[in-house]
């Protein structure tokens, strides 16, 4: 199984910061990366999928990039309904793994 | 748009087996890649599993292997996941989500709200 970890497992930040958030393949899985946004008791949210293209209905201050087997969710001027936790996952082979979670909170 | 609406929380004794569904509206139903997705409290995310009805092709992850089956209705566009012999480890919320399946958008892009399960003696 492919293994994706997440850095930091949670940081603080305040309104209006850039944030960076960081997730790391095992292997290779080219650009078969997704990002999620998830609220206390709610579903998860798509943002971002294959590393770099945002979801219909997504602000543009989020942003997806990837470097090889690295890839980066970039917030660029945080805003309070940003606050939540952030999942990775790959969508390269099955199964499909999630990263444990970033969590953004308020500074 | 596909919407996607599960059944209600459920409280199960350890040993017993719960099902729980997650019907479809919207679009055609034989089309979607259906998968499973759970979280215990204060965790993350954890595939269950995969239904896609039009290639009659169903995968699960391997620690579940043997105790979650899933299926899906065409005719009332539903599908279900049933676990058996539950453990109190079982107790998580369960998510069913559309997951597509043409390039570049192969990501859960539909979610349903989520089914509590909880598994107490």
């Amino acid at each position: 199984d492919i293994q994706m970890t997440q850095s930091p497992s949670s940081l603080s930040a305040s309104v209006g910061d850039r944030v960076t958030l960081t997730c790391r393949a095992s292997q290779t899985i080219n650009s078969y990366l997704n990002w999620y946004q998830q609220k206390p008791g709610k579903a998860p949210n798509l943002l971002i999928y294959a590393a770099s293209s945002l979801q219909s209905g997504v602000p543009s201050r989020f942003s997806g990039s990837e470097s090889g087997t690295d890839f980066t969710l970039t917030i660029t001027s945080l805003q309070p309904e940003d606050f939540a936790t952030y999942y990775c996952q790959q969508s390269y082979s099955n199964p499909w793994t999630f990263g444990q979670g970033t969590k953004v909170e308020i500074k | 748009q596909v919407q996607l609406v599960q059944s209600g929380a459920e409280v199960k004794k350890p040993g017993s087996s719960v099902k729980v569904s997650c019907k479809a509206s919207g679009g055609t139903f034989s089309n979607q890649a259906i998968s499973w997705v759970r979280q215990a409290p204060g965790q993350g995310l954890e595939w269950v599993g995969e239904n896609i009805p039009i290639l009659g092709t169903t995968k699960y992850a391997q620690k579940l292997q043997g105790r979650v089956t899933i299926i899906a209705d065409e005719s009332t566009s539903t599908a279900y996941m049933e676990l058996v012999s539950l453990r109190s480890e079982d107790t998580a919320v369960y998510y069913c989500a559309r997951r597509g399946s043409t390039w570049p958008l192969e990501a859960f892009d539909i979610w349903g709200q989520g089914t509590m399960v909880t598994v107490s003696s």
